[in-house]
Formats: structure tokens, C-alpha cells, sequence
């Protein structure tokens, strides 16, 4: 089956500084891979995702890249912010169309 | 509604007992799943309905869960005889389509004594 894997798995930043999270999959067929963010406490929250026909998607600060011929994708933060501070998740879409998340990654945003 | 509701927030139970947590999600959305999350760690997939198609139980850790959706919009996953183990934050998603991201609900945390 599918395995993502996610690192770091803590990654400290000064604010102001950029962050980038780094995911793998396994399974090729994957076409869909979202990323969460969840703060202390609360419920994870989609903050963008990309589909396997593009490349890269921005919004904003947050950008994701895509890599389909070495499956793997990435988070970048710019300009962190102490409110990025938070819990941050990927995930890849597997055949039945459930999640297989990566483990997580814990971001400190120092002021 | 608004959002994807679950309840109770929090259930604290006895080893042994049996248990069902609830979820209401988005109207019209048609895909709906179970994930379970321990304590600092990630998400694990438990079972996923999508419209009448049969659900896909896969990720179901023992005989001892059991979940169904009643009318395509409600759902209960029942724990019976609970162990320690099955202390979680039991999350429900749904979305609107299997092709979009879900929208999470707030949890239950169950904890058992």
C-alpha cells in the first residue's frame, strides 16, 4: 500500500525566515496531495494541495511543488509568521479516494 | 450544516465498555471518513463511505470496531469493549467529491480508564 513519508519532523525557523516541509510516496498512480495544518488542539485544516498534472501552486506564502518523477512534494512557507506555528501534515490520495498522511511535521516560529 | 459536527467532544469510559461517537457531515457531501489520531502522532485511517457503494473497512484495527451511515449522512463508529489503547482523538472528514480535500470535524477524545 501506500507510505508517505514526512521530514523533518520538528523544524525550528526565525520569524521572518522561510520553512520547507518534505514529503515521499510510493505509489505512482497517487494524483492528489494536500497539505494540512493543525493547531493545538483543533481539528486539521486544508491549507492548499496540488494535483498530480501541475508542477507548483502558490497562495500567498504558501507554496507546493511536486516531483511525480521522484514522487515527492514540498511545503514552503515565506516569510514565517509566529502564527504558522502549528502541526503540518501531508498526504497523498490512494486508490478507494482515502488519505495516507505523513507522520507530521512540528513548526516553531521564534520571534 | 456549517461544518462537519462530532460528538461528544469528549468521552471518558471504563476498560470493557462499549462506546459510539457520532458524526454529522457537511450537507451534501457524499464522501465521508473516520480517521483516528494518538497522541503526537499522525493520522490513521480507520474506514471511508462514499455514497451506497459499500464502505471500505480496510483500516479498521480489530473485530472490536464497527461503524455505519445511516441515509448517507450520519455516521456512528462503535468501539466495543474498549482497551486502554483505544484512547484517541477519533476525527471525521467529509468532502464534497473524492477528487477535493476533506473537511474535518473537531474530534472526539476518547479516553479510556
Amino acid at each position: 500500500g501506500e507510505n508517505v513519508e514526512q521530514h523533518p519532523s520538528t523544524l525550528s525557523v526565525q520569524e521572518g525566515d522561510s520553512a520547507v516541509i518534505k514529503c515521499t510516496y510510493s505509489d505512482s498512480a497517487s494524483n492528489y496531495f494536500p497539505w494540512y495544518k493543525q493547531e493545538l488542539g483543533k481539528r486539521p485544516q486544508l491549507i492548499i494541495d496540488i494535483r498530480s498534472n501541475v508542477g507548483e501552486k502558490k497562495d500567498q506564502r504558501i507554496a507546493v511543488t511536486l516531483n511525480k518523477t521522484a514522487k515527492h512534494f514540498s511545503l514552503h512557507i515565506t516569510e514565517t509568521q509566529p502564527e504558522d506555528s502549528a502541526v503540518y501534515f501531508c498526504a497523498a490520495k490512494v486508490e478507494g479516494n482515502k488519505l495516507v498522511f505523513g507522520a507530521g511535521t512540528i513548526l516553531r516560529v521564534k520571534s | 450544516g456549517a461544518g462537519v459536527s462530532q460528538s461528544p467532544s469528549n468521552k471518558v469510559t471504563e476498560k470493557g465498555k462499549d462506546v459510539e461517537l457520532r458524526c454529522d457531515p457537511i450537507s451534501g457531501h457524499t464522501a465521508l471518513y473516520w480517521y483516528r489520531q494518538s497522541l503526537g502522532q499522525g493520522l490513521e485511517f480507520l474506514i471511508y463511505f462514499q455514497g451506497n457503494s459499500a464502505p471500505d473497512k480496510s483500516g479498521l484495527p480489530s473485530d472490536r470496531f464497527s461503524a455505519e451511515r445511516t441515509g448517507g449522512s450520519v455516521s456512528t463508529l462503535t468501539i466495543q469493549r474498549t482497551q486502554q489503547e483505544d484512547s484517541a482523538v477519533y476525527l471525521c472528514a467529509s468532502s464534497l467529491q473524492d477528487d477535493y480535500g476533506y473537511t474535518f470535524g473537531s474530534g472526539t477524545r476518547l479516553t479510556v480508564v
